[in-house]
């Protein structure tokens, strides 16, 4: 099973919300990744995490805080999201960091 | 620092042809290579991964190369089908100890029936 599943597909908020992405996957690998992908772009890199630690931080802004409570597990939490802010969420995940990675669908985000 | 460079930008064939999607890097001293496939609003798949001490990786109908030392690789895509429109992605790992992937921005793909 090669599958990384992100719920939810699509979230509306407007600016003073919470909210929260989901990545879940079950293939023992132990590095995830937090990606943001705008139209017509390739992704660019926001989180790692290695072995349930975070190992790269892509100077994200603090209304982007990424939890990985165990090894299947990756959270994104959002809080004074920004228009701009806008765009498609994805997540991966590889055996270790040198690995191939495998990519979820993806969560739609519009914020208003 | 590493630049990764695609051409062409889009591509347009009709089914049946075998086409070839180019992927240039600046920076010789790579980890891997690899090459993703995305269809419009999706997440990406992967397809072919080079480690760089390796020429070529093969799957199905797709054939991926790698010149480290020219800074190139081609994905070749034999008997394309309408199936296999989508946009390509080239993304290449450093070898330090940074393992980012640095990406192209994609070859948009149409394989007209």
């Amino acid at each position: 099973d090669t599958e990384v599943t992100q719920t939810p597909k699509h979230l509306v908020m407007g600016m003073t919300n919470k909210k929260s992405l989901k990545c879940e996957q079950h293939m023992g690998h132990r590095a995830m990744y937090w990606y943001k992908q705008k139209a017509k772009k390739p992704p660019e890199l926001m989180f790692v995490y290695s072995y349930e630690k975070l190992s790269i931080n892509e100077s994200v802004p603090s209304r982007f805080s990424p939890e990985c409570p165990n090894s299947s597990l990756l959270n994104l939490h959002l809080h004074a999201l920004q228009p701009e802010d806008s765009a498609l969420y994805l997540c991966a995940s590889s055996q270790v960091t040198s690995e191939t990675q495998y990519f979820g669908p993806g969560t739609r985000l519009l914020v208003l | 620092k590493q630049e990764v460079t695609q051409i062409p930008a889009a591509l347009s064939v009709p089914e049946g042809e075998n086409l070839v999607l180019n992927c240039s890097f600046t920076d010789s001293a790579i980890y891997n290579l690899q090459w993703f496939r995305q269809d419009p609003g999706k997440g990406l798949t992967s397809l072919l991964l080079i480690q760089s001490s390796q020429r070529e990786q093969t799957s199905g109908r797709l054939n991926a190369s790698l010149d480290k030392s020219s800074g190139r690789s081609t994905l070749y895509i034999a008997a394309s089908q309408p199936g296999d429109s989508a946009t390509y992605l080239c993304a290449v790992m450093g070898a330090g100890n940074n393992r980012k992937l640095i990406w192209g921005l994609g070859t948009s793909l149409a394989v007209n029936p």
